[in-house]
């Protein structure tokens, strides 16, 4: 069975100041990954996800993560944190090929960014 | 983009009354449909898989017939919790595959029960 953990149930960082949120997987074979984000009482939003081809993927709001397969990592990073970066992100994953599979999500990190 | 639309986003009911929530899936056809339930400030547990037109699978400690599924069109999902109580307050998630993109995932935006 997969298993994703997410190292880190909160982070701050400074308004500018990077972002890094980790998520490491637990799969035989590479599963696609997914990185969500939640604003409070509302549903996810995907940032970006990894399936095949280029291993740094580029996703919205300045995030970008990059697949690692020798560290079973799919890292989550931004280069300056902004005030509305404050919410809860998610990873997750998927087995391959698993078409009518559920994502399988980590624990969440909660972003903070002061000012 | 593929949108999931979640209604309602907050309700509340009494103690042994039963809530239905929907999620409709506005510009696609959603075979699958997952049902998802979050405590405040945890993660997203899924509780079962609506597959149109078949029975739901549940997960493991999911009492199938306090949650009833029912997915009777391709665009239409719901989650019937059924005789209420405080305990089964939460943060109730849909989601769907969407099968033109390229394995994707939309999620609704979530409805809020209480139980009082």
């Amino acid at each position: 069975a997969q298993s994703v953990t997410q190292l880190g149930s909160h982070v701050s960082v400074s308004e500018g100041a990077l972002v890094l949120l980790r998520c490491n997987y637990s799969s035989s074979v590479p599963p696609y990954l997914f990185w969500y984000v939640q604003y409070p009482n509302q549903g996810l939003q995907l940032l970006l996800k990894y399936t095949t081809g280029a291993t740094l993927v580029k996703g919205i709001n300045g995030f970008e993560a990059e697949f690692k397969k020798s560290e079973t990592s799919f890292h989550l990073t931004k280069p300056s944190a902004h005030m509305s970066d404050a919410a809860e992100y998610f990873c997750a994953v998927s087995e391959r090929g698993a078409g009518r599979r559920a994502l399988t999500f980590g624990s969440g990190t909660r972003l903070q960014v002061q000012p | 983009g593929a949108v999931v639309s979640q209604h309602p986003s907050r309700v509340i009911c009494k103690s042994g009354t039963s809530v239905k929530i929907e999620c409709r899936s506005l510009d696609f056809q959603a075979t699958t449909m997952f049902w998802y339930r979050q405590f405040p400030k945890q993660s997203l547990m899924l509780m079962a898989t609506s597959n149109e037109g078949s029975k739901a699978t549940y997960e493991q400690g999911v009492e199938k017939d306090k949650f009833l599924i029912n997915h009777a069109s391709l665009t239409l999902s719901t989650l019937t919790v059924t005789s209420a109580h405080p305990e089964d307050s939460s943060f109730y998630i849909c989601s769907a595959r969407d099968g033109s993109s390229n394995y994707g995932y939309t999620f609704g935006s979530g409805t809020r029960l209480t139980v009082v």
